[in-house]
């Protein structure tokens, strides 16, 4: 079963604005983590949230965890047209199987 | 360079013919894993491996088999593929922090198969 929902499930934006997506999920974690693909290629890991962590930033990128919603957000903030992929959140539950549990994914579109 | 490797990239085939999709890992990371991707369904976990000799079933472990005779190899099995095995393929790996193996997870580029 999937863990992780995001949404939205696709998201067109101009060049330049910040684009966010959203996560939710059903158990308790240990940690969240997202992850961006472009078209049929890998997944490349890009932040990992910890369960006792609010906010987390990398570069452009910005991860909040709310526990007690069991959601969390990538803000990516001067989107430009490279930023254009399907992101993944995938969560590592907490006293689970040996695995990470995938959402489905956002396609995100910037236009130039 | 730190990479997962996947062979075939492209993989056209007919129902019942075996096939073996190879994975390497050149990281020397004990966890590894397979999993497919089909729209709308996103990534399902197949298999994994913990260390050497060590594998469980993940999801989707149906029409699948695999093995880990070494640490760096993980390859996929598909014994009799039928159709609904069509799917993009994927192979990560990760190494342990702190005994926990579900953090970052590095990947492959991925197999395309199709069975007819």
């Amino acid at each position: 079963s999937q863990q992780g929902e995001e949404d939205p499930q696709a998201l067109s934006i101009q060049e330049g604005e910040n684009a966010t997506m959203n996560c939710s999920y059903k158990t308790s974690i240990n940690n969240l983590q997202w992850y961006r693909q472009n078209s049929g290629r890998g997944l490349v890991h890009l932040i990992l949230i910890r369960s006792n962590e609010r906010e987390k930033h990398s570069g452009r990128l910005r991860v909040t965890l709310d526990t007690s919603k069991k959601s969390s957000s990538l803000l990516i903030t001067a989107s430009r047209a490279a930023d254009t992929a399907s992101y993944f959140c995938a969560t590592d539950s907490l006293g689970g199987a040996q695995k990470l549990v995938f959402g489905q994914g956002t396609r995100l579109t910037i236009n130039p | 360079e730190a990479q997962v490797t996947q062979n075939p990239r492209y993989l056209i085939t007919v129902t019942g013919k075996k096939l073996t999709v190879t994975c390497s890992q050149n990281m020397n990371h004990e966890y590894m894993s397979w999993y497919r991707q089909d729209p709308g369904l996103g990534l399902r976990q197949i298999y994994y491996s913990m260390n050497v000799e060590v594998t469980d079933k993940g999801d989707v472990p149906e029409g699948y088999k695999v093995s880990r005779k070494e640490k760096r190899n993980f390859p996929l099995i598909l014994e009799s593929p039928s159709p609904n095995q069509t799917s993009l393929y994927f192979c990560a790996s990760s190494t342990t922090s702190g005994g926990n193996y579900r953090e970052t997870q590095y990947f492959g580029p991925g197999t395309r198969l199709l069975v007819l």
